[in-house]
Protein backbone atom coordinates (compact mmCIF):
# COMPACT_ATOMS: atom_id res chain seq x y z
CA UNK A 1 0.00 0.00 0.00
CA UNK A 2 1.05 3.46 -0.45
CA UNK A 3 3.65 4.90 2.06
CA UNK A 4 4.49 8.10 3.80
CA UNK A 5 7.43 9.18 5.47
CA UNK A 6 7.46 11.76 8.16
CA UNK A 7 10.58 12.72 9.61
CA UNK A 8 11.58 13.67 11.94
CA UNK A 9 9.22 11.71 14.93
CA UNK A 10 10.31 13.72 17.83
CA UNK A 11 11.73 17.72 18.28
CA UNK A 12 12.69 19.31 21.02
CA UNK A 13 14.19 22.39 21.27
CA UNK A 14 14.28 26.13 22.74
CA UNK A 15 11.94 28.73 22.11
CA UNK A 16 13.02 30.67 19.07
CA UNK A 17 14.36 28.21 16.98
CA UNK A 18 12.93 27.22 13.21
CA UNK A 19 11.72 23.69 13.13
CA UNK A 20 11.11 21.89 9.57
CA UNK A 21 9.41 18.95 9.40
CA UNK A 22 9.54 16.53 5.76
CA UNK A 23 6.79 14.65 4.49
CA UNK A 24 7.91 12.00 1.53
CA UNK A 25 5.30 9.95 -0.56
CA UNK A 26 7.48 6.85 -0.78
CA UNK A 27 5.78 4.71 -3.78
CA UNK A 28 3.36 7.36 -5.35
CA UNK A 29 3.18 10.98 -7.03
CA UNK A 30 1.31 13.03 -3.88
CA UNK A 31 0.00 16.37 -6.28
CA UNK A 32 -1.88 17.19 -2.49
CA UNK A 33 -0.79 17.43 1.06
CA UNK A 34 -1.96 17.54 4.18
CA UNK A 35 -0.79 19.47 7.33
CA UNK A 36 -2.50 18.84 10.60
CA UNK A 37 -2.10 19.57 14.08
CA UNK A 38 -3.37 17.91 17.09
CA UNK A 39 -3.73 18.96 20.46
CA UNK A 40 -3.65 16.16 23.34
CA UNK A 41 -7.19 14.67 23.55
CA UNK A 42 -8.37 16.77 20.70
CA UNK A 43 -9.21 15.96 17.21
CA UNK A 44 -7.50 16.49 14.17
CA UNK A 45 -7.17 20.43 12.87
CA UNK A 46 -6.14 21.05 9.18
CA UNK A 47 -3.36 23.81 9.03
CA UNK A 48 -3.17 24.03 5.38
CA UNK A 49 -3.43 22.18 1.97
CA UNK A 50 -0.66 22.07 -0.18
CA UNK A 51 -0.73 21.80 -4.17
CA UNK A 52 2.34 20.47 -5.88
CA UNK A 53 4.12 23.51 -7.43
CA UNK A 54 1.49 26.39 -6.17
CA UNK A 55 0.85 28.27 -2.64
CA UNK A 56 -0.43 26.35 0.22
CA UNK A 57 -4.20 27.52 1.31
CA UNK A 58 -3.97 28.15 5.18
CA UNK A 59 -7.07 27.32 7.06
CA UNK A 60 -8.59 30.51 9.00
CA UNK A 61 -6.15 31.20 12.06
CA UNK A 62 -3.74 29.33 10.75
CA UNK A 63 -0.68 32.00 10.44
CA UNK A 64 0.90 31.56 6.85
CA UNK A 65 4.19 33.16 7.93
CA UNK A 66 4.73 31.38 11.09
CA UNK A 67 3.78 27.94 9.21
CA UNK A 68 5.93 28.02 6.04
CA UNK A 69 5.30 25.05 3.88
CA UNK A 70 6.85 24.03 0.77
CA UNK A 71 5.45 21.88 -2.16
CA UNK A 72 8.23 21.42 -4.48
CA UNK A 73 8.17 18.13 -5.57
CA UNK A 74 5.82 15.73 -6.45
CA UNK A 75 7.44 13.50 -3.21
CA UNK A 76 8.26 16.11 -0.56
CA UNK A 77 6.57 18.91 1.34
CA UNK A 78 7.71 20.19 4.39
CA UNK A 79 6.64 22.49 7.63
CA UNK A 80 8.58 24.50 8.78
CA UNK A 81 7.44 26.34 11.98
CA UNK A 82 9.60 29.61 12.54
CA UNK A 83 10.48 30.95 15.50
CA UNK A 84 8.53 28.42 17.77
CA UNK A 85 6.93 29.29 21.17
CA UNK A 86 6.30 26.82 24.07
CA UNK A 87 2.23 27.25 22.50
CA UNK A 88 3.54 25.45 19.58
CA UNK A 89 4.05 22.02 20.80
CA UNK A 90 1.65 19.58 19.40
CA UNK A 91 1.84 16.91 17.48
CA UNK A 92 1.91 17.58 13.73
CA UNK A 93 0.74 15.13 11.34
CA UNK A 94 1.25 14.72 7.43
CA UNK A 95 -0.96 13.17 4.66
CA UNK A 96 -0.65 13.13 1.14
CA UNK A 97 -3.25 12.03 -1.60
CA UNK A 98 -2.68 11.09 -5.67
CA UNK A 99 -3.99 12.99 -8.35
CA UNK A 100 -7.27 11.72 -9.33
CA UNK A 101 -7.67 10.11 -6.04
CA UNK A 102 -9.66 12.51 -4.28
CA UNK A 103 -12.23 10.34 -3.14
CA UNK A 104 -9.77 7.77 -2.00
CA UNK A 105 -8.12 7.72 1.72
CA UNK A 106 -5.42 9.80 2.76
CA UNK A 107 -2.21 8.62 3.84
CA UNK A 108 -0.84 9.97 6.95
CA UNK A 109 2.69 10.03 8.15
CA UNK A 110 3.67 9.11 11.55
CA UNK A 111 3.49 12.64 12.79
CA UNK A 112 6.17 14.45 14.50
CA UNK A 113 5.78 14.97 18.11
CA UNK A 114 7.07 19.10 18.53
CA UNK A 115 8.13 20.54 22.50
CA UNK A 116 9.13 23.81 22.91
CA UNK A 117 10.97 24.53 25.91
CA UNK B 1 -22.35 24.99 8.62
CA UNK B 2 -20.71 21.67 8.00
CA UNK B 3 -20.43 19.57 10.88
CA UNK B 4 -20.11 16.35 12.29
CA UNK B 5 -21.04 14.50 15.60
CA UNK B 6 -19.72 11.37 17.20
CA UNK B 7 -19.68 10.53 20.82
CA UNK B 8 -17.04 11.09 22.78
CA UNK B 9 -16.34 8.18 24.51
CA UNK B 10 -17.50 4.84 24.61
CA UNK B 11 -17.05 1.76 26.77
CA UNK B 12 -17.42 -1.86 25.87
CA UNK B 13 -16.05 -5.40 26.73
CA UNK B 14 -13.77 -7.51 25.24
CA UNK B 15 -14.59 -10.25 23.04
CA UNK B 16 -18.17 -8.16 22.55
CA UNK B 17 -19.51 -6.04 20.41
CA UNK B 18 -19.80 -2.18 19.67
CA UNK B 19 -21.32 0.54 17.26
CA UNK B 20 -20.25 4.02 16.95
CA UNK B 21 -22.52 6.46 15.67
CA UNK B 22 -21.27 9.39 13.35
CA UNK B 23 -23.87 11.67 11.45
CA UNK B 24 -23.00 14.47 9.35
CA UNK B 25 -24.32 17.86 7.36
CA UNK B 26 -21.72 18.63 4.45
CA UNK B 27 -21.81 20.85 1.64
CA UNK B 28 -22.20 17.99 -1.01
CA UNK B 29 -21.34 14.13 -0.46
CA UNK B 30 -18.77 12.31 -1.65
CA UNK B 31 -18.14 9.81 0.64
CA UNK B 32 -17.38 9.04 4.11
CA UNK B 33 -14.25 7.38 5.91
CA UNK B 34 -13.33 5.95 9.03
CA UNK B 35 -9.88 6.23 10.57
CA UNK B 36 -8.62 4.53 13.66
CA UNK B 37 -6.15 6.54 15.81
CA UNK B 38 -3.96 4.87 18.84
CA UNK B 39 -2.86 7.63 21.38
CA UNK B 40 0.43 9.27 20.27
CA UNK B 41 -0.01 8.39 16.65
CA UNK B 42 -0.92 8.58 13.14
CA UNK B 43 -4.65 7.80 12.23
CA UNK B 44 -4.81 4.60 10.44
CA UNK B 45 -7.40 4.29 7.24
CA UNK B 46 -10.24 1.95 8.38
CA UNK B 47 -13.26 1.91 5.51
CA UNK B 48 -14.73 4.11 3.05
CA UNK B 49 -18.55 4.33 2.14
CA UNK B 50 -19.86 6.02 -0.47
CA UNK B 51 -23.44 4.06 -1.42
CA UNK B 52 -25.94 3.02 1.09
CA UNK B 53 -25.45 -0.02 3.10
CA UNK B 54 -23.10 -1.90 5.01
CA UNK B 55 -19.22 -2.89 4.04
CA UNK B 56 -17.85 -5.46 6.22
CA UNK B 57 -14.16 -5.83 6.47
CA UNK B 58 -13.10 -9.15 9.02
CA UNK B 59 -14.44 -8.01 12.10
CA UNK B 60 -15.09 -4.32 11.37
CA UNK B 61 -17.94 -3.19 9.24
CA UNK B 62 -19.58 0.11 8.21
CA UNK B 63 -22.70 1.40 7.37
CA UNK B 64 -23.95 4.33 5.39
CA UNK B 65 -27.52 6.24 5.11
CA UNK B 66 -26.82 9.15 2.85
CA UNK B 67 -30.64 10.26 3.28
CA UNK B 68 -30.11 10.12 6.72
CA UNK B 69 -26.63 11.70 7.10
CA UNK B 70 -25.60 8.46 9.08
CA UNK B 71 -23.01 6.22 9.39
CA UNK B 72 -21.52 3.67 12.15
CA UNK B 73 -18.51 1.49 12.34
CA UNK B 74 -19.55 -1.38 13.87
CA UNK B 75 -16.71 -3.67 15.22
CA UNK B 76 -17.11 -7.44 17.07
CA UNK B 77 -15.27 -9.48 19.13
CA UNK B 78 -13.39 -6.87 20.85
CA UNK B 79 -10.08 -7.06 21.95
CA UNK B 80 -7.84 -5.05 24.08
CA UNK B 81 -5.49 -3.55 21.21
CA UNK B 82 -9.23 -1.73 20.01
CA UNK B 83 -8.64 0.69 22.38
CA UNK B 84 -8.17 3.91 20.52
CA UNK B 85 -9.88 6.83 18.68
CA UNK B 86 -12.23 6.32 16.01
CA UNK B 87 -12.28 9.10 13.47
CA UNK B 88 -15.48 9.88 11.35
CA UNK B 89 -14.89 12.07 8.53
CA UNK B 90 -17.00 13.01 5.03
CA UNK B 91 -15.66 14.19 2.28
CA UNK B 92 -17.90 17.53 0.91
CA UNK B 93 -18.12 18.68 -2.68
CA UNK B 94 -14.74 20.26 -3.23
CA UNK B 95 -12.96 16.73 -1.89
CA UNK B 96 -12.39 18.25 1.48
CA UNK B 97 -12.67 15.94 4.28
CA UNK B 98 -14.65 17.11 7.46
CA UNK B 99 -13.44 15.64 10.74
CA UNK B 100 -15.20 14.49 13.64
CA UNK B 101 -13.91 14.61 17.18
CA UNK B 102 -13.01 11.13 17.73
CA UNK B 103 -15.26 8.40 19.77
CA UNK B 104 -12.04 7.26 22.42
CA UNK B 105 -12.82 3.37 22.64
CA UNK B 106 -12.40 1.72 26.10
CA UNK B 107 -11.99 -1.69 26.06
CA UNK B 108 -12.37 -3.91 29.19
CA UNK B 109 -11.43 -7.26 29.99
Amino acid sequence: GAVVSQHPSRVICKSGTSVKIECRSLDFQATTMFWYRQFPKQSLMLMATSNEGSKATYEQGVEKDKFLINHASLTLSTLTVTSAHPEDSSFYICSARGAGRENQPQHFGDGTRLSIL
Amino acid sequence: GQNIDQPTEMTATEGAIVQINCTYQTSGFNGLFWYQQHAGEAPTFLSYNVLDGLEEKGRFSSFLSRSKGYSYLLLKELQMKDSASYLCAALDSNYQLIWGAGTKLIIKP
